[in-house]
Formats: C-alpha cells, structure tokens, sequence
C-alpha cells in the first residue's frame, strides 16, 4: 500500500521568499515519487519526479525537490517565489510494478506583494 | 502532439440524464486513467486501463459509472443515471508505461443540477 501525506492545505508566502511544501509518503516497495501543479481551470502538469536516479531532483520553474529515505519525505522547494507560482501542488507516489499514482489532497500556494 | 484530448470541457445536466465523457490520449501511451476532482475529497483515481483492458475500477462510486475503452485513442466515462452529487471536474490522463510520469487533459467540468 501507498499514501502521501502533504501538510499543510494552504501555504502563503510573499513574492520573492523561500517556497517550501512539504510531502511525506509511505511505500512497502521504492518509491517513485512525483510532484505536479495545477493552474486554474487547468489539467495537473509534471514539475518533477523522483526514480532512484538522484536524491535531489530539479524540475520545470525553478523548483527542486529531495528525497530523503530517512526521513520519508520527498519536500519541493523553490529559492524565490514569483507571482505565477501561485497555484495547488500535489505530491505523488507510485511503484511497485504499477502505473497507478496516489496523489495526496494537495497545497494551494498563495503568492503575496 | 495535441496532448490528452477531452470533450466537453463543461457540461451542464439535469438530474437522472445520461452523461458521456470522452477521451483521446496521446498517441503511444498504453496506460489511460480516469479521475474526479471535488473540494471535498481532492482527486481521487476511479479507474485506469493497460492496453485497453481495465485493470483497478476500484475507485468507481457506483454502479451508476461506466468506463469503456474500445480501442488505443478512445475512452469514454459513462454516467447513468446522473445525481447532483457527481458534480465535480473529471480528469482523464495518459502515460506511455509503468512508472512514467501521467498526462492530464484539461479536465470536464460536470454540473448535475
């Protein structure tokens, strides 16, 4: 079985500080580990994903995320937010020989002047 | 390509209608899989077919939901009779194989008044 808990529903920060989202998972097999955004009135779009390759992956927008197996995290981040990042992310895992995601309930990111 | 193709982006039903959801995915992808996002429950996976066989409609509410896919480009969600409670926006998503990352089509925005 595979779970993704994201803390946190809502996050805001203000434009140009440190963005931070976090995700934990949970997977009985290695993880294949993905992070996504969704824009208003618009389909979920891959920012990255983790598949044993490197711990620290770095995606589309400047935003990177690290897995830690010790920690069973796999949190996203970005140096400096921008206006346009302001959106929901969602955490993911899959594995196991299957396609199937589990996504977690999401982070809507709120931008702030 | 064109990317995963749904249609319609919105419709508009009354209560006990049948309504019929479509999708193309893109060309090359052996996995298509069928979500539904609310405020309330996030996005939660209904089902998802392998070369064009359904292999988990675990997350399918009710016998009143239908999916098919009769060929490679085509897939269609089928609701039966429709209630108000099957409001939501129904994502349809596509990948090439096991472990890639999904596609998501835009989205239909479903209202059952």
């Amino acid at each position: 079985a595979q779970s993704v808990t994201q803390l946190g529903s809502h996050v805001s920060v203000s434009e140009g500080a440190l963005v931070l989202l976090r995700c934990n998972y949970s997977s009985s097999v290695p993880p294949y580990l993905f992070w996504y955004v969704q824009y208003p009135n618009q389909g979920l779009q891959l920012l990255l994903k983790y598949t044993s390759a490197a711990t620290l992956v770095k995606g589309i927008n400047g935003f990177e995320a690290e897995f830690k197996k010790s920690e069973t995290s796999f949190h996203l981040t970005k140096p400096s937010a921008h206006m346009s990042d302001a959106a929901e992310y969602f955490c993911a895992v899959g594995g196991g020989g299957g396609n199937k995601l589990t996504f977690g309930t999401g982070t809507q990111l709120k931008v702030e002047l | 390509d064109a990317g995963v193709i749904q249609s319609p982006r919105h419709e508009v039903t009354e209560m006990g209608q049948e309504v019929t959801l479509r999708c193309k995915p893109i060309s090359g992808h052996n996995s298509l899989f069928w979500y539904r996002q609310t405020m309330m429950r996030g996005l939660e996976l209904l089902i998802y077919f392998n070369n064009n066989v359904p292999i988990d409609d675990s997350g399918m509410p009710e016998d009143r939901f239908s999916a098919k896919m009769p060929n490679a480009s085509f897939s269609t969600l089928k609701i039966q009779p429709s209630e108000p409670r099957d409001s939501a926006v129904y994502f349809c998503a596509s990948s090439y194989r096991t472990g890639e990352k999904l596609f998501f089509g835009s989205g239909t925005q479903l209202s059952v008044l």
